[in-house]
């Protein structure tokens, strides 16, 4: 499969609580980049992180990324019901040509 | 003018025929991607257009082509429709160098085949 792997598959929390999610991918990157969507419609950029950065935040978000373990992770801080969605991490590489692959997704369900 | 639109948000096509599905870029976006989206799964990337040339493609079939226009709109075919050809059709818009603000994602085109 071209898609990286995201875990957990599924989560639920708490409203208030953190929620972390893991994402790891196979080849060189030049950036990864978190997104959510709510019932299976478009996609929303949560976040970009380049391969020369470690950690970024952006307001209740914060992404790292280990490109020596080709891993990122997202921390979602004192959820809300309205988080409730999937989040989908992604990576652009140019090896062998361009593309853009996406991870299966972590489905996350905060109860109010 | 801003957002990536798609059209038509939902069709029925019976296996074996032809779809064109359309994309309308952001405001400034030069780049436009297709991805297919099965249900309960993550996106998966079909191609990119650059400047009206396609500059990156995944792992599908030839039956599935693109183009993009002069005014950087583009538009998906598919050719001799299969049932799993059954998803969401997602564009995606940005410029060549991509920024901060990341890919920009209309809300889909739901393809049944029947």
């Amino acid at each position: 499969s071209q898609q990286g792997e995201e875990d957990p598959q599924a989560l639920s929390i708490q409203e208030g609580e953190n929620a972390t999610m893991n994402c790891s991918y196979k080849t060189s990157i030049n950036n990864l980049q978190w997104y959510r969507q709510n019932s299976g419609r478009g996609l929303v950029h949560l976040i970009l992180i380049r391969s020369n950065e470690r950690e970024k935040h952006s307001g209740r978000l914060r992404v790292t990324l280990d490109t020596s373990k080709k891993s990122s992770s997202l921390l979602i801080t004192a959820s809300r019901a309205a988080d409730t969605a999937s989040y989908f991490c992604a990576t652009d590489a140019h090896t062998g040509g361009f593309k853009t692959i996406f991870g299966a997704g972590t489905r996350l369900f905060v109860k109010a | 003018e801003t957002g990536v639109t798609q059209s038509p948000t939902h069709l029925i096509k019976t296996r074996g025929q032809q779809v064109t599905l359309r994309c309308s870029s952001q405001s400034g976006h030069n780049t436009v991607s297709w991805y297919q989206q099965a249900l309960g799964q993550g996106p998966q990337f079909i191609f990119q257009y650059y400047r009206e040339e396609e500059n990156g493609r995944g792992n599908f079939p030839p039956r599935f082509s693109g183009l993009q226009f002069p005014n950087y709109s583009s538009e998906l075919n598919v050719n001799a429709l299969e049932l799993d050809d059954s998803a969401l059709y997602l564009c995606a818009s940005s410029l060549g160098d991509l920024t901060e603000n990341g890919y920009t994602f209309g809300s889909g085109t739901r393809l049944t085949v029947v």
